[in-house]
């Protein structure tokens, strides 16, 4: 089956900096998702991208599909501690795999 | 917003038991239910995918007659552990999708432990 591969495990970041989380699919996906687990919490659902080359934005987080629609990347802009947590991609939805998180912490 | 209810939220058992958790969708229609095992500060790894009224789909390596699911009904599905060992114990968490709409909206989990 498809596997969707994630980078890096761990990012540990300065509260105002910047974060980035990357997918890779060894295939090209339909669409792919992003989902968000607090620390003893589930995933929640964020946003799902399927055109080539998309890009979204939900305030401070963009998120770019790739032309190829085989990477995706999250993007952070000044982070906050509210934004801790996993951070997951996944996808296609008919044939859901999760990538393995990355896991953000966040310094005030 | 979609909520997804998991119930029990933590069970611990004997070795040998059965257990049984659902995973209800309170205000929509869940067409599609996943069930996912997790392992502590790991990813979701999903076993099976149920749609109501018909047999779940496995992933492989999963074993079915381990772990019976259930999908009667449009809010409802059921994942029973059988005979329940030590090697099961994990964090189960389910997640249903609304037709039409791609999105999971997850359950709260339910921590096992088999003693």
């Amino acid at each position: 089956g498809q596997q969707v591969m994630q980078i890096p495990q761990y990012q540990h970041v300065q509260e105002g900096e910047d974060f980035t989380t990357y997918c890779n699919s060894s295939t090209t996906l339909s669409n792919i998702q992003w989902y968000k687990q607090r620390p003893g919490g589930h995933p929640v659902f964020l946003i799902q991208l399927v055109k080539s080359g998309e890009v979204k934005k939900q305030k401070r987080l963009t998120f770019q599909f790739g032309e190829a629609k085989k990477n995706s990347s999250l993007h952070i802009t000044a982070t906050q501690t509210t934004d801790v947590g996993t951070y997951f991609c996944a996808g296609p939805h008919n044939d859901m795999r999760f990538g393995a998180g990355t896991r953000l912490t966040v310094k005030p | 917003g979609a909520v997804v209810s998991q119930h029990p939220s933590w069970v611990i058992c004997k070795s040998g038991t059965s257990v049984k958790i659902e995973c209800r969708s309170l205000d929509f229609q869940a067409t599609t239910m996943f069930w996912y095992r997790q392992f502590p500060k790991q990813s979701l790894m999903l076993m099976a995918t149920s749609n109501e009224g018909s047999k779940a789909t496995y992933e492989q390596g999963v074993e079915k007659d381990k772990f019976l699911i259930n999908h009667a009904s449009l809010t409802l599905s059921t994942l029973t552990v059988t005979s329940a060992h030590p090697e099961d114990s994990s964090f189960y968490i389910c997640s249903a999708v609304q037709g039409g709409v791609y999105a999971q909206y997850f359950g709260a989990g339910t921590r096992l432990s088999v003693l």
